[in-house]
């Protein structure tokens, strides 16, 4: 398995700009999870998804943000308009749950690191 | 709500004396606690992970200890190498996960 992928690896834009950030987990992970990291707020939980469906979106900041998960293996995190303290590295993850509940070790994607000027 | 945090902010050791992290959470149901390691430009990874039914891990240089009734956790590292400079994340889960905010580890040669 060639990990948790995502796209792209930077990107640079323009305030204003619609950005959409691409995540694919790895296959047979039902749980998929999009954090921000900067360097003052660390690492923030934006949204989870179980088995596609959305559990938590309390750590979206704001309406600006939005994340959808069509099928198991595709993920978008979409900032429109984008503004300039959008910029950080944004990291999806993905995991399976073991049985009984208990969760399991969450596999990191690259990042994509993301510059709003 | 729940909080998990995370001490020393930053942290220098001598190459091979010991290094201590320690964690704290809100949440009395946190069931499984993972510790990450970030290196520079990289992603977080996982080292070690321990759950609510155990007292201690451990894997070679590395081990972890849960405090359940003073909700505290600890990682500790021992004989550190200066590979072993990075930020570590503690973290703590129940119905979600929620990380600490990050150790910098640096290792004097």
């Amino acid at each position: 398995d060639a990990g948790v992928i995502q796209s792209p690896r930077h990107e640079v834009t323009e305030m204003g700009q619609e950005v959409t950030l691409r995540c694919k987990p790895i296959s047979g992970h039902d749980y998929l999870f999009w954090y921000r990291q900067t360097m003052m707020r660390g690492l923030e939980l934006l949204i989870y998804f179980n088995n596609n469906v959305p559990i938590d979106d309390s750590g979206m900041p704001e309406d600006r943000f939005s994340a959808k998960m069509p099928n198991a293996s595709f993920s978008t995190l979409k900032i429109q308009p984008s503004e300039p303290r959008d910029s950080a590295v944004y990291f999806c993850a993905s995991s399976g749950r073991l049985a009984g509940g208990s969760y399991n070790e969450q596999f990191f994607g690259p990042g994509t690191r993301l510059t709003v000027l | 709500g729940e909080n998990v945090e995370q001490h020393p902010s930053t942290l220098s050791v001598q190459e091979g004396d010991s290094a201590v992290i320690k964690c704290t959470y809100s949440d009395s149901a946190s069931n499984y606690f993972p510790w990450y390691k970030q290196e520079l430009g990289k992603r977080p990874q996982l080292i070690i992970d321990i759950r609510s039914n155990v007292g201690e891990k451990k894997d070679q240089r590395i081990a972890v200890t849960l405090n359940k009734t003073a909700k505290h956790f600890s990682l500790h590292i021992t004989e550190t190498q200066p590979e072993d400079s990075a930020v570590y994340f503690c973290a703590a889960s129940t119905s979600k996960i929620i990380f600490g905010s990050g150790t910098r580890l640096s290792i004097r040669p």
